[in-house]
């Protein structure tokens, strides 16, 4: 199974809004609700933001958001902090009963 | 916080079978409603989902890696396990063990801190 795309890096002033896009085909993004989002700062483990394509687990800021529009699903992050700074990771339940994950998007806060 | 901790061997020879096991803290790994997974990300790179694995027993890999996985769980110990057969250096990588919601398992909702394991003679 091929990863989902995203692009390889984004960048943005804090206070911006930034948008990361994890695109895949009718076998996973758009098959299900189920698309989700983690962020993962340097030798840590990967933090789960978004769920079910754009709903945020308790605790998380309501700075970030998902959506989805055909076979691309979006993570936004509004109002950045120099914390948001990471790699973000997509990933999808797929029909074949397995999980795909996007390449990652390294996000820059200038 | 469902506490999820792999434990194992650091260094495995190559050729020989990667073991990696997680203790599940809190919560029960036979209560179902989750999949116990196993995810790992080669150095610098992205993540890779190896398989998860159901208390009843079903087990689902991923196609790459099919041929070389297993997974199990021991409900008595509240563990999950990883068996990877006949490593190469390319199976070097951090291995995290997660939680995946049944009822969305588009992802993990909880990981554990991730072990290294290098594959080195």
């Amino acid at each position: 199974q091929s990863a989902l795309t995203q692009p390889a890096s984004v960048s943005g002033s804090p206070g911006q809004s930034i948008t990361i896009s994890c695109t895949g085909t009718t076998n996973d993004i758009s098959a299900y609700d189920y698309v989700y989002w983690y962020q993962q700062h340097p030798g840590k483990a990967p933090q789960l933001m978004i769920f079910d394509v754009n709903k945020r687990p308790s605790g998380v800021s309501n700075r970030f958001s998902g959506s989805r529009s055909g076979n691309t699903a979006s993570l936004t992050i509004s109002g950045l902090l120099t914390e948001d700074e990471a790699d973000y990771y997509c990933s999808s339940y797929t029909t074949s009963a397995t999980l795909i994950f996007g390449g990652g998007t390294k996000l820059t806060v200038l | 916080q469902v506490p999820l901790q792999e434990s194992g061997p650091g260094l495995v020879k190559p050729s020989q079978t990667l073991s990696l096991t997680c203790t599940v803290s809190r919560g029960f790994v036979n209560s179902g409603g989750y999949y116990w997974s196993w995810i790992r990300q080669h150095p610098g790179k992205g993540l890779e989902w190896i398989g998860n694995s159901f208390h009843s027993g079903s087990t689902y890999y991923n196609p790459s890696l099919k041929s070389r996985v297993t997974l199990s769980i021991d409900a008595s110990k509240n563990q999950f396990s990883l068996k990877l057969t006949s490593v190469t250096a390319a199976d070097t990588a951090v291995y995290y063990c997660a939680r995946v919601p049944s009822s969305g398992p588009g992802g993990a909702d909880y990981w554990g801190q991730g072990t290294l394991v290098t594959v080195s003679p």
